[in-house]
């Protein structure tokens, strides 16, 4: 079983509409996680960390069910800039970090 | 701020030649780590290093070699190079451990022919 598993999309959706991501991860004793954004041919760079309660930055809300073992990002009112890859990031234990394949998400006019 | 440098941005190999792929930091971070990503792919973890001097395998760590020498460097050495081994290299280093974030450089993007 992978450590980190996407659903890889592609999701397409219209200027202003809601969208959501799931992110299922294998080790129970996760630690740490985060949401990384990925533009074509570019770095990965880091959206937002996912803390136990659930944590929000404007229109990006992050979302951890331990019980369920999967993190979740929601984005509001969709905008052209926000079309990327969206990388979900588990940190298991020590130091080894285990990405997932990516959520590709294209945002329409 | 420079951040995370890596040299060269784009390179062609031909099997069994050797290279080395830089990468530099200028934000006093312990942590630094090595990935690649094939086409469609997450990204794999190559090696890491917690500090000068230290470093560590990956899941993905054969067919390369690193060194970290100062808190600053970690190039990744390629001895004999593959196809198999074409692909986006990433550097990335981080404050601390794993619930640190990681700040990436920008890539290599290397060509095995």
């Amino acid at each position: 079983r992978k450590e980190v598993e996407q659903d890889p999309g592609p999701f397409n959706v219209p200027e202003g509409a809601t969208v959501a991501f799931n992110c299922t991860y294998s080790n129970s004793a996760s630690q740490s996680f985060f949401w990384y954004r990925q533009d074509c041919r570019k770095e990965p760079k880091l959206l937002m960390s996912v803390y136990s309660s659930g944590n929000e930055d404007g229109r990006f809300t992050a979302q951890l069910n331990r019980a369920s073992q999967y993190i979740s990002l929601l984005i509001r009112d969709s905008k052209l800039s926000d079309s990327a890859t969206y990388l979900c990031v588990v940190n298991p234990t020590g130091n080894q970090f285990y990405f997932g394949t990516g959520t590709s998400l294209t945002v329409i006019p | 701020n420079a951040g995370v440098t890596q040299t060269p941005k784009f390179r062609i190999l031909k099997i069994g030649q050797s290279m080395t792929l830089q990468c530099t930091q200028d934000m006093n971070h312990n942590y630094m780590y090595w990935y690649r990503q094939d086409p469609g792919m997450g990204l794999k973890l190559i090696y890491y290093s917690v500090g000068a001097g230290i470093t560590d395998k990956g899941e993905v760590p054969n067919g390369y070699n690193v060194s970290r020498s100062t808190t600053e460097d970690f190039p990744l050495r390629l001895e004999l190079a593959a196809p198999s081994q074409t692909s986006v290299y990433f550097c990335a280093s981080s404050q601390g451990a794993g619930n640190q974030p990681q700040h990436f450089g920008d890539g290599t993007r290397l060509s095995i022919l």
